[in-house]
């Protein structure tokens, strides 16, 4: 079964406005963490933001947080006044408790518009 | 820090080939695997290991192998190369101890192409 779902596979963004991107997740493992990947147009990918299932606070990095709404198991990216060079692939991304592997979803599309 | 270099960049195979896609970290992690990204898929994991002598199957391990005789390098040995593993295959580390935090780190890719 999948544990990551972003079900955005694009979403366009007019240039300074916020977009958030969505991400839910599947887990029974109390214990889990949730991440945010960026990936331009170049190819790497990029870390954006971490959150993990104990934490009381919603992470945010600069311009990036997220949405974490444990009851409802999402955990959606929150980009405000978005850039040009925002503009890529976002990946989100599990790993529950142990030395388990990270679990990605498949990505959304970000275009921004100026 | 180099951080993790995987080689070649660009790969063309003729179906049938073998060939071994070259991972290294310097960051003495412990913790490495093999993706493979297509479109509309993400990446899917294909092998991970979580120490020296120690590796597991990842979402789509066929066709591929791995070893993992050092911390730094991690080779991912596609046997008998097929069409279907046309694709971009991401290497990345991370520090283990089972840190949920414990943030991975990504190789460049290798673009391979199966003719």
């Amino acid at each position: 079964a999948q544990k990551i779902t972003q079900t955005q596979p694009g979403m366009f963004v007019q240039e300074k406005e916020a977009v958030t991107l969505d991400c839910t997740y599947d887990t029974s493992d109390p214990s889990y963490g949730l991440f945010w990947y960026k990936q331009p147009s170049s190819g790497e990918m990029i870390f954006l933001i971490y959150q993990g299932s104990y934490d009381q606070q919603n992470a945010t990095e600069g311009r990036y947080s997220l949405n974490f709404q444990k009851a409802r198991k999402s955990a959606n990216l929150v980009i405000s006044a978005s850039q040009l060079g925002d503009s890529a692939m976002y990946f989100c991304a599990m790993r529950e408790w142990g030395n388990t592997p990270l679990v990605f979803g498949k990505g959304t599309r970000l275009s921004v518009i100026a | 820090n180099a951080g993790v270099t995987q080689t070649p960049k660009f790969q063309v195979l003729k179906t049938g080939q073998s060939m071994t896609l070259q991972c290294a970290q310097d960051m003495n992690h412990e913790y490495m695997s093999w993706y493979r990204q297509d479109p509309g898929m993400g990446l899917r994991l294909i092998h991970y290991s979580v120490g020296a002598g120690i590796t597991d199957q990842g979402e789509v391990p066929n066709g591929y192998n791995v070893s993992r005789s050092t911390t730094e390098d991690f080779p991912l040995r596609l046997l008998s190369a097929a069409p279907s593993q046309t694709s971009v295959y991401f290497c990345a580390s991370s520090t283990t101890g089972g840190g949920l935090s414990d943030e991975q780190y990504f190789g460049p890719g290798t673009r391979l192409t199966v003719t």
